[in-house]
């Protein structure tokens, strides 16, 4: 199966600093990438994705790239701010249009700590 | 529009025993998957449910079972509760026909085994 993994584990950043999570996948066949932000006591919330036919997608401060070759996806977050604090998980998984978004294989997160 | 809905959010239980889980999903959602998150760990895939049917199962053992009612509601059964089952159960949705659409999250099930 799917194998992904997640770098660093943990990460602190001064306000106004860029914060960078860096994720490997094993699975060719995996075309959909997403990035979760989890904060204390809350489910995951998808905070940006990219499809394999992308290399790269900006959301605002947000951004993901995408390099099928090397098989790895990153997250850029640019200005950050304490807010940001929370884990993010990015995840890998193969969906087929006319069919179902299959298993997610998330990496095993990063805390990212944002000082003021 | 009302996203994912799970309960209740915190449970105790003691070895043993067994539990039942629920999840509403999102408005318009027919597909819900569950995944098992264990302290400082990303979730891991459990099984998904469509057109109430078992449509994909992760390395969980026959302890864990599901169902999905005809209103895309579902339930996630755990039997014999052992320590190691101690997590946070999640429940996501998503559309069936859609496969390029993301899953959305509840906030979980937070299970403590005693």
């Amino acid at each position: 199966g799917e194998n992904v993994e997640q770098h660093p584990s943990t990460l602190s950043v001064q306000e106004g600093d860029s914060a960078v999570i860096k994720c490997t996948y094993s699975d060719s066949a995996s075309n959909y990438f997403p990035w979760y932000k989890q904060e204390l006591g809350k489910g995951p919330q998808l905070i940006i994705d990219i499809r394999s036919n992308v290399g790269e997608k900006k959301d605002q401060r947000i951004a993901v790239t995408l390099n099928k070759t090397a098989k790895h996806f990153s997250l850029h977050i640019t200005e950050t701010q304490p807010e940001d604090s929370a884990v993010y998980f990015c995840a890998a998984s193969i969906g087929v249009r006319g069919s179902t978004l299959g298993r997610l294989y998330f990496g095993r997160g990063t805390q990212l700590t944002v000082w003021p | 529009d009302a996203g994912v809905t799970q309960s209740p959010t915190h449970l105790i239980k003691t070895r043993g025993q067994q539990v039942t889980l629920r999840c509403s999903p999102k408005s318009g959602h027919d597909t819900v998957s569950w995944y098992q998150q264990a302290l400082g760990q990303g979730p891991q895939f459990i099984f998904q449910y469509y057109e109430e049917e078992e449509r994909q199962r992760g390395n969980f053992p026959d302890r864990f079972s599901g169902h999905q009612f005809p209103n895309y509601s579902s339930e996630l059964n755990v039997n014999a509760l052992l320590l190691g089952d101690s997590a946070l159960y999640l429940c996501a949705s998503s559309y069936f026909d859609r496969g390029d659409q993301p899953q959305h999250f509840g906030d979980g099930t937070r299970l403590s085994i005693l």
